[in-house]
């Protein structure tokens, strides 16, 4: 059973440019979720999907969207790349529809910097 | 909406000797909370879980504490050991049951 792998672990972009990353969910998993960490603070909901469908959104600008595929991968798309979104990027999946005590498993994050 | 609140931004202890990590929560609808530990350049990983029929879970080293009147919990571990030097992060779940996440705890163990 293979983990939750993010690609690319390290990104540079300008100031105005778009990204996109991308997470393979742990097999099996339904529901992914993505976080976005900055220096010094804890993970930071964005979205969640549940199968293919977007199940709750964070308090982020509509500049973030993402989408999730029937294949347990997901992406993550930012436009107009603003300075503050220098960060790190955690892509959690977890096996069913949330529930209280669910579990998160996490890829080792892609770390953006936006200059 | 949940808040969580971890206010030591880190925490330094010798070998052998117990560290205590403190998480503060606002919102008591869910009662139910976990840790993680991160490792550089790694993910999260799932630590401990305690829900709200107990005040507390025990786990090898690591034991989490729950004081729902103060929506307050704890992390014990004993004895610490180097390895365990990481950051630790406490989360509630919140609305549709999507956690919350504290901003963490640097645990560095001295050898």
């Amino acid at each position: 059973e293979t983990g939750v792998t993010q690609s690319p672990t390290h990104l540079i972009k300008t100031r105005g440019q778009q990204v996109t990353l991308r997470c393979s969910s742990q097999s099996g998993h339904n529901t992914v979720s993505w976080y976005q960490q900055a220096l010094g603070q804890g993970p930071q909901f964005i979205f969640q999907y549940y199968r293919e469908e977007e199940n709750g959104r964070g308090n982020f600008p509509p500049r973030f969207s993402g989408l999730q595929f029937p294949n347990y991968s997901s992406e993550l798309n930012v436009n107009a790349l603003e300075l503050d979104d220098s960060a790190l990027y955690l892509c959690a999946s977890s096996p069913d529809r949330p529930t209280a005590n669910e579990k998160l498993f996490f890829g080792s994050g892609t770390q953006l910097s936006v200059l | 909406d949940q808040q969580v609140k971890q206010n030591s931004p880190s925490l330094s202890v010798q070998e052998g000797r117990i560290s205590i990590l403190n998480c503060d929560y606002t919102n008591s609808m869910f009662d139910y909370f976990l840790w993680y530990k991160k490792y550089p350049a790694e993910g999260p990983t799932f630590l401990i879980s305690i829900s709200s029929i107990k005040d507390k879970n025990e786990d090898g080293r690591f034991t989490v504490f729950l004081n729902k009147s103060a929506k307050h919990l704890s992390l014990h571990i004993v004895p610490s050991q180097p390895g365990d030097s990481a950051v630790y992060f406490c989360a509630a779940p919140g609305g549709s049951y999507i956690p919350t996440f504290g901003r963490g705890t640097s645990l560095i163990v001295h050898p």
